[in-house]
Formats: C-alpha cells, sequence, structure tokens
C-alpha cells in the first residue's frame, strides 16, 4: 500500500543533543513537507521541499535542519538550538500541483528527557 | 495576516444528530480549501478538498461548502456515528504558487455519544 512512513513514533531528546525523525514515502510524489503541532494549536510548517536537492524555510524553521537526497525520504534534525522541541511532528506529501490534496504520516511525538 | 479559525474548540452532540463545524479565514484571495480528520495521536487524513471556483464539495455523509465573501466554510456531518468523534481541522492554501503551503485552523474536538 502507497504511504507516508515516520518513524520513530516515540522519541526522546536529552539536553545539547540533535536528534533525526525520518519521513519515507512511496506515493511517488514530489513535494514533501515538515509540520509541527502543539496542543490547542493548528500546525505550522518548518520546512518544505518541493523536488530533490532543493528544501525551503517555512513559518518555523529556527532550530530545525532537512535534507533532500532522494525523492522519496525527507529527513527532519531537531538541533540543540531548538530550546522547546517537545511537540507532535507531522510529515506530508502531495503531487505536484497546486490542486493536490496533502497525504500524512503517523506523526512523531518528541520529549525532552 | 493570513489567519484561520475554527470555532468551537469542542463539541459534543449525540448519536445521529446533524451537524456542522465552521472554519473562518482572513484572507479571500484562497486557492482552495481542505478538510481533514484527526484521531487522536495519529496524522491527518483528508477529507474533502473545495477549490476557490467550487461552492461545495460532498463525501458520503459529508458535505463542505465555500464562501469566500464572507471567508467562511463549513463541514456538515449528516446523521452523527460514534465513530465520527475526532479532531476536525480546516487548512487554506493562498495564491497560485506551487508550494502547496497550507494555513491551517487549531481544530474542533467533536465527541458523538452512542
Amino acid at each position: 500500500d502507497g504511504g507516508i512512513t515516520q518513524s520513530p513514533k516515540y522519541l526522546f531528546r536529552k539536553e545539547g543533543q540533535n536528534v533525526t525523525l525520518s519521513c519515507e514515502q512511496n506515493l511517488n510524489h514530489d513535494a514533501m513537507y515538515w509540520y509541527r503541532q502543539d496542543p490547542g494549536q493548528g500546525l505550522r510548517l518548518i520546512y518544505y521541499s518541493q523536488i530533490v536537492n532543493d528544501f525551503q524555510k517555512g513559518d518555523i524553521a529556527e532550530g530545525y535542519s532537512v535534507s533532500r537526497e532522494k525523492k522519496e525520504s525527507f529527513p527532519l534534525t531537531v538541533t540543540s538550538a531548538q530550546k522547546n522541541p517537545t511537540a507532535f511532528y507531522l510529515c506530508a506529501s502531495t503531487e505536484d500541483g497546486s490542486n493536490q490534496p496533502q497525504h500524512f504520516g503517523d506523526g512523531t511525538r518528541l520529549s525532552i528527557l | 495576516k493570513q489567519e484561520v479559525t475554527q470555532i468551537p474548540a469542542a463539541l459534543s452532540v449525540p448519536e445521529g444528530e446533524n451537524l456542522v463545524l465552521n472554519c473562518s479565514f482572513t484572507d479571500s484571495a484562497i486557492y482552495n480549501l481542505q478538510w481533514f480528520r484527526q484521531d487522536p495521536g495519529k496524522g491527518l487524513t483528508s477529507l474533502l478538498l473545495i477549490q476557490s471556483s467550487q461552492r461545495e464539495q460532498t463525501s458520503g455523509r459529508l458535505n463542505a461548502s465555500l464562501d469566500k465573501s464572507s471567508g467562511r466554510s463549513t463541514l456538515y456531518i449528516a446523521a452523527s456515528q460514534p465513530g465520527d468523534s475526532a479532531t476536525y481541522l480546516c487548512a487554506v492554501r493562498y495564491g497560485s504558487s506551487n508550494t502547496g503551503k497550507l494555513i491551517f485552523g487549531q481544530g474542533t474536538t467533536l465527541q458523538v455519544k452512542p
């Protein structure tokens, strides 16, 4: 079945540590996105990528980094510079074209130890 | 500033009731609007997508309407069931660029009681 796989489902970070969240899709979608969801708030865009080897900052990119070396993969690194990383992180993808719906993975919940 | 608002934040109804969820947006120059469902601890599932040129979209017991002039969209759920209990989010895309960037509302958490 085609879809988006995020791993791990739960992740714990120690102070000063970088952690990487995985996002893989087998939908052959060109565009991929990372969102952050906090309780009582809507999703906020961290980074997005429309094509391999290219990505753009979203609204809250500070303290995060991404790479897009393969079409199917878009990992997100939460760096030690992100002082409030506790949140639910969601990865999404869409076919090229502005009228296509976004498809989401099941998310990774990141907490601070 | 482009903002999307959903009111109420939570709603509880008895099974079988028809209900309406509301979404409002500050800038009427939208490209499309999408309604999502989110179950606890899960990702988002796309329910309906309405293009700016459309007035409504239907899928089964769900009907979404769009009124750009008033900056509003509604999601109508007919004959609600306990399985409809979830958080419903609306998201708006602005402009004609191909970034696919969405602006989300905070969501309405629906509980349908048996």
